[in-house]
């Protein structure tokens, strides 16, 4: 078990230009989330994955963000435009889920990948 | 609808004094409530859990009961030390649904001192 890992740790980019955030899950894990945590606050569910379809996607998601698992492995988060208010932190977590037992669903954290728009 | 409600920080103890960071909730139905520990520059990590009325989480000393009556599943250490500082997040999962509706409060920041 290698863990939830995130790339990068840190961007910074300018106002206008798009960003792209890499998530590797636990290699066995069919689901994968992603959450936006903001400075004082909670995460904030984005949209999830199980396998390759993405089955749920919160308002919080703009048309400017993309989420995708092509192969139901690694999964990508673009931001197109990005804007001030995009800054936070995007973290991804996996988990090992089935629809009979969701009550135990435990889901693993990467360390995040914090985006700063200047 | 659902929310989790939990104490502002930062809080700042003695090494081994006692820990109690309150943890109330707003649901419809019966959740599933969770305790998760952020340490500086990782993830977010399970702590413990329960999943009905009256149900005892604990792991590493710590321990929270879920208690229906008052809507709360607060957080207690006996003895804290250096390395419990971190961040805090209460969070509960409505009954009957999976990862994606996990509801997480703003988090408790806790300062140990040796």
């Amino acid at each position: 078990d290698t863990g939830v890992s995130q790339d990068p740790r840190h961007k910074i980019t300018k106002r206008g230009q798009n960003v792209t955030f890499r998530c590797d899950p636990i290699s066995e894990h069919n689901r994968l989330y992603w959450y936006r945590q903001t400075l004082g606050q909670g995460p904030e569910f984005l949209t999830y994955f199980q396998n390759e379809a993405q089955l749920e996607k919160s308002r919080l998601l703009s048309d400017r963000f993309s989420a995708e698992r092509p192969k139901g492995s690694f999964s990508t988060l673009e931001i197109q435009r990005t804007e001030q208010g995009d800054s936070a932190m995007y973290l991804c977590a996996s988990s090992l889920g089935t629809n009979r037992d969701t009550t135990n669903e435990k889901l693993f954290f990467g360390s995040g990948t914090q985006l700063s728009v200047l | 609808g659902n929310s989790v409600t939990q104490m502002e920080g930062p809080v700042t103890l003695s090494e081994e004094a006692f820990l109690t960071i309150n943890c109330t909730y707003t649901a419809t139905g019966y959740p599933s409530l969770f305790w998760y520990v952020q340490y500086p520059g990782e993830g977010l990590q399970l702590l413990l859990k329960a999943t009905k009325a009256d149900d005892k989480g604990s792991n590493k000393g710590f321990e929270a009961t879920y208690r229906k009556e008052t809507t709360s599943f607060h957080l207690e250490k006996g003895s804290v030390q250096v390395s419990d500082s971190a961040v805090y997040f209460c969070a509960l999962a409505p009954w009957g649904t999976g990862g994606f509706k996990t509801i997480f409060g703003a988090g408790t920041r806790l300062f140990v001192k040796a």
